[in-house]
């Protein structure tokens, strides 16, 4: 079976500071790998995937997180966190084949503060 | 584009009763599938659809049921209603099934069993 783990229920960070959200996963077949965000009020918004390729992935709005099989980690980080940031962000994982089925971690919730 | 759009966002039902939720998927899309959000359980996948056939189902009583129709659009049922089913339902829509497309999630309902 598969399984998620986000260690962190709950990050504080200082505004401008750098930030990493940690991610486990643990699966005894290939996975697709997701960071989705979560904003109060709303569903859940992706904010980047790994499918394959390259093991370090970026999104738009400068979070990036790297794929580690040895360590069967993907961690999310940002070099500098703005107010705006604070959310909740869900680790997911999905099996590689053609079902449709994320799964996913108990959540981080990121709280950037002044 | 219009994105995901369930219907209603509020419910309040009594135990016992039976509620219909509504998702209708990104124009095109043809894969739906349904999530349940709680405090204590996280998220959980329910059920996936594509060209109206359920295709993947998770760890749930029968009391949950779902339906796609010919225009893509889906419908989750909870019959019997428990305390415990309160929770955010999010609805998520792709093109097609798979991870390696990505998937579009609504702003959810909210349902309160009291």
């Amino acid at each position: 079976a598969q399984s998620v783990t986000q260690l962190d229920s709950q990050v504080p960070v200082f505004e401008e500071a750098p930030v990493e959200l940690r991610c486990n996963y643990s699966s005894s077949v290939s996975v697709y790998l997701f960071w989705y965000v979560q904003y109060p009020n709303q569903g859940l918004q992706l904010l980047l995937k790994y499918l394959s390729g390259s093991t370090l992935v970026k999104s738009i709005n400068g979070f990036e997180a790297e794929f580690n099989k040895s360590q069967t980690s993907f961690h999310l980080r940002k070099p500098s966190v703005h107010i705006s940031d604070t959310a909740e962000y869900f680790c997911a994982v999905s099996l590689m084949d053609s079902s449709y089925k994320l799964i996913f971690g108990s959540g981080t919730r990121l709280l950037v503060r002044p | 584009k219009a994105g995901v759009t369930q219907t209603p966002r509020y419910l309040i039902k009594t135990r016992g009763q039976q509620v219909t939720l509504s998702c209708s998927p990104i124009s095109g899309h043809r894969s739906v599938s349904w999530y349940q959000q709680t405090p204590g359980q996280g998220l959980q996948f329910l059920f996936e659809y594509f060209s109206e056939t359920q295709r993947n189902k998770g760890n749930f009583p029968g009391r949950f049921s779902g339906r796609q129709f010919s225009n893509s659009r889906s419908e989750m049922n909870v019959s019997t209603l428990e305390l415990g089913d309160s929770a955010l339902y999010l609805c998520a829509s792709s093109l097609l099934p798979g991870m390696n497309t990505e998937a579009f999630f609504g702003q959810g309902t909210r349902l309160t069993v009291v």
